[in-house]
């Protein structure tokens, strides 16, 4: 299958700092990626919908100025959680897909505020 | 208006065969995934289903009712590494995943 990679795994950072999660597709060009977080024991919770060259499309209840996606390229996609507080302290997972294929996820990144 | 739901949590014996429902409603319907997740890592893709019956890959086969909006996981031979979420999705007619909170599955030996 194809391969998403998610860097970092594991982040601590310190509240009111920024942090950049990336996500690359290796081996094929994704038309479109998702952001998504999960709370322990929780199921997956889609964050916002990003297509290559435009802006995000974030659901109801995300902030886009506190979580920024970008989408620069066909491979790569960015987000960034700006002035972190202990509770965006979760899971957040990028998945990529090729039209209308399945998705395929990263490794998940777990982000921790103190 | 959509929604998807799967049991909370099941308990199976090693060696033994589990179903894992899930049952599904939507206007729009473009496909059926299961994925498995073990805790603190990411979900990895087990099976799509877009047509009614019976997909078999390994261990694991995946059942899908179009008609009645439901499907089944079907896990043989349990083995103690199969303990994991799993995870039912549907795709609607946007394209967009609409996920289940999951089903922790606990294998006991």
């Amino acid at each position: 299958g194809a391969v998403v990679s998610q860097h970092p795994s594991r982040v601590i950072c310190k509240s009111g700092t920024s942090v950049k999660i990336e996500c690359r597709s290796l081996d094929f060009q994704a038309t479109t990626m998702f952001w998504y977080r999960q709370f322990p024991k929780q199921s997956l919770m889609l964050m916002a919908t990003s297509n290559e060259g435009s802006k995000a499309t974030y659901e109801q209840g995300v902030e886009k100025d506190k979580f920024l996606i970008n989408h620069a390229s066909l491979t790569l996609s960015t987000l960034t959680v700006t002035s972190a507080h202990p509770e965006d302290s979760s899971f957040y997972i990028c998945s990529a897909r090729v039209g209308d294929t399945e998705a395929f996820f990263g490794q998940g990144t777990r982000l921790t505020v103190v | 208006g959509q929604n998807i739901d799967q049991p909370t949590e099941m308990t199976a014996t090693e060696g033994a065969i589990v179903q894992i429902n899930c049952t599904y409603q939507t206007s729009g319907f473009n496909g059926l995934f299961w994925y498995q997740q073990h805790a603190g890592e990411a979900p990895t893709f087990l099976s799509y289903n877009v047509l009614d019956g019976l997909e078999e890959k390994g261990r694991f086969s995946s059942f899908l009712s179009r008609s009645k909006g439901y499907s089944y996981l079907l896990l043989k031979e349990l083995q103690m590494k199969d303990s994991a979420s799993y995870l039912c999705a549907f795709m609607d007619s946007n394209y967009q995943l609409i996920w289940g909170a999951g089903t922790k599955l606990i294998i006991k030996p």
